[in-house]
């Protein structure tokens, strides 16, 4: 079955440096894939999505992601980690009818 | 403009009871989406409205859930005899629909949610 996996629960770095959110999926073809973030007491936010054009997506607030099917991976990166990256972080890819399929999450410490 | 919002922010109930929670989507937003979030996880997806009518409705996990979208726009997630284990934070999201019989657009744009505990 299709399914994304959150390699990692939770995630701590320190202010200005470099961030990675290990995604990946389970798949027979080439998925749309979404990464979206959820502040407390917030909405979930989309950050971005690939949708099979170019493997390398840009996102909102520095974060991009880079689709690598050989290694059936989506992993969110940003160069330099800012105070108020501090969220949960989901992937997901969508499903039949559009629903989205969200992997357990990561939880982004930053520290000063 | 306005975003999805979603009504009570807050419910606290009784093992028993029933349990409304409403959600207004984005406006000319067709197609609304019920997730529910339970601590420590990701959203699971519930049921899927196009218009009034619910295409999917696979998510809900037995039929003390339902929901309605009579007019195509306000849905309301109806619980019966809630169980402690329906305590989770349930999240409504809408998305456009790019015409008749299209499937809607990949972005789906997400409500505060509702945080259900039953006691």
């Amino acid at each position: 079955a299709q399914s994304v996996t959150q390699l990692d629960s939770h995630v701590s770095v320190s202010e200005g440096t470099p961030v990675l959110l290990r995604c990946n999926y389970s798949s027979s073809y080439s998925p749309s894939l979404f990464w979206y973030v959820q502040h407390p007491n917030k909405g979930l936010q989309l950050l971005l999505k690939y949708t099979s054009a170019a493997t390398l997506v840009k996102g909102i607030n520095g974060f991009e992601a880079e689709f690598k099917k050989s290694e059936t991976s989506f992993h969110l990166t940003k160069p330099s980690a800012h105070m108020s990256d501090a969220a949960e972080y989901f992937c997901a890819w969508i499903g039949g009818y559009n629903k989205l399929i969200f992997g357990a999450g990561t939880r982004l410490a930053v520290h000063p | 403009g306005a975003g999805v919002s979603q009504t009570p922010s807050n419910k606290v109930t009784e093992k028993g009871k029933y349990v409304e929670l409403r959600c207004d989507p984005i406006s000319g937003h067709t197609a609304l989406y019920w997730y529910r979030q339970s601590l420590g996880q990701g959203p699971e997806f519930l049921i899927y409205f196009q218009g009034t009518g619910a295409a999917d409705d696979s998510g809900l996990p037995n039929d003390r859930f339902f929901a309605v979208r009579p007019e195509g726009s306000v849905s309301t997630l109806k619980i019966q005899r809630t169980e402690r284990g329906d305590s989770a934070v349930y999240l409504c999201a809408s998305s456009f629909e790019a015409g008749p019989g299209l499937a809607p657009t990949d972005e789906q744009f997400f409500g505060p949610g509702t945080r259900l505990t039953v006691l």
